[in-house]
């Protein structure tokens, strides 16, 4: 079955600085790959996502981009804010069926 | 639009009883909803996918006569923790895909406490 690795487990920023996270899949028919924030005890919410035939997508601060071949793709947050500050967790699926979800990042935005 | 709803937020309960876990998508009918569960710090962890109709599909290692899954309607799927052991004690927590969409939505949330 699928597995993901996301790295780093901590991530701690100065406010205005960049943020970057990183996963690789091992199932080479996975080609949905969201990525979720999720704040203390709270749900997780979908910041952005990118499918297989893509290879790189932006939202205002927040980008994701994919390398199918070496199964790695990555979130970069530009300009980090405090309220940055939460859980990522990154995943795969196939064809949107279940998520298969990385250890997820703390990321802490430092002012 | 694409809203779940999730309940009970928060449950205690003794050893030995059972606890249901609704999920519900407020504005859109979901064909499969799954539940997780996630332990403090860590990730989610797919325990079930749910199909309107039809029996909910177990990862490996879920014991199916613990959690029972009932996906009764379109907008509407539960989780029954039954005979409840502290061990059981977790977040579950559910989402929704909205027809063909790729987006899973997630409820809230349930923080289930045994005694």
């Amino acid at each position: 079955g699928e597995n993901v690795e996301q790295h780093p487990s901590t991530l701690s920023v100065q406010e205005g600085d960049s943020a970057v996270i990183k996963c690789t899949y091992s199932d080479s028919a996975s080609n949905y790959f969201p990525w979720y924030k999720q704040e203390l005890g709270k749900r997780p919410q979908l910041i952005i996502d990118i499918r297989s035939n893509v290879g790189e997508k932006k939202d205002q601060r927040i980008a994701v981009t994919l390398n199918k071949t070496a199964k790695h793709f990555s979130l970069h947050i530009t300009e980090t804010q405090p309220e940055d500050s939460a859980v990522y967790f990154c995943a795969a699926s196939q064809d949107g069926n279940k998520l298969v979800f990385g250890a997820g990042t703390i990321l802490r935005v430092k002012s | 639009g694409a809203v779940v709803s999730q309940h009970p937020s928060w449950v205690i309960c003794k050893s030995g009883t059972s606890v249901k876990i609704e999920c519900r998508s407020l504005d859109f009918q979901a064909t499969t909803m799954f539940w997780y569960r996630q332990f403090p710090k860590q990730s989610l962890m797919l325990m079930a996918t749910s199909n309107e109709g039809s029996k909910a599909t177990y990862e490996q290692g879920v014991e199916k006569d613990k959690f029972l899954i009932n996906h009764a309607s379109l907008t509407l799927s539960t989780l029954t923790v039954t005979s409840a052991h502290p061990e059981d004690s977790s977040f579950y927590i559910c989402s929704a895909v909205p027809g063909l969409d790729y987006i899973q939505y997630f409820g809230a949330g349930t923080r289930l406490s045994v005694l």
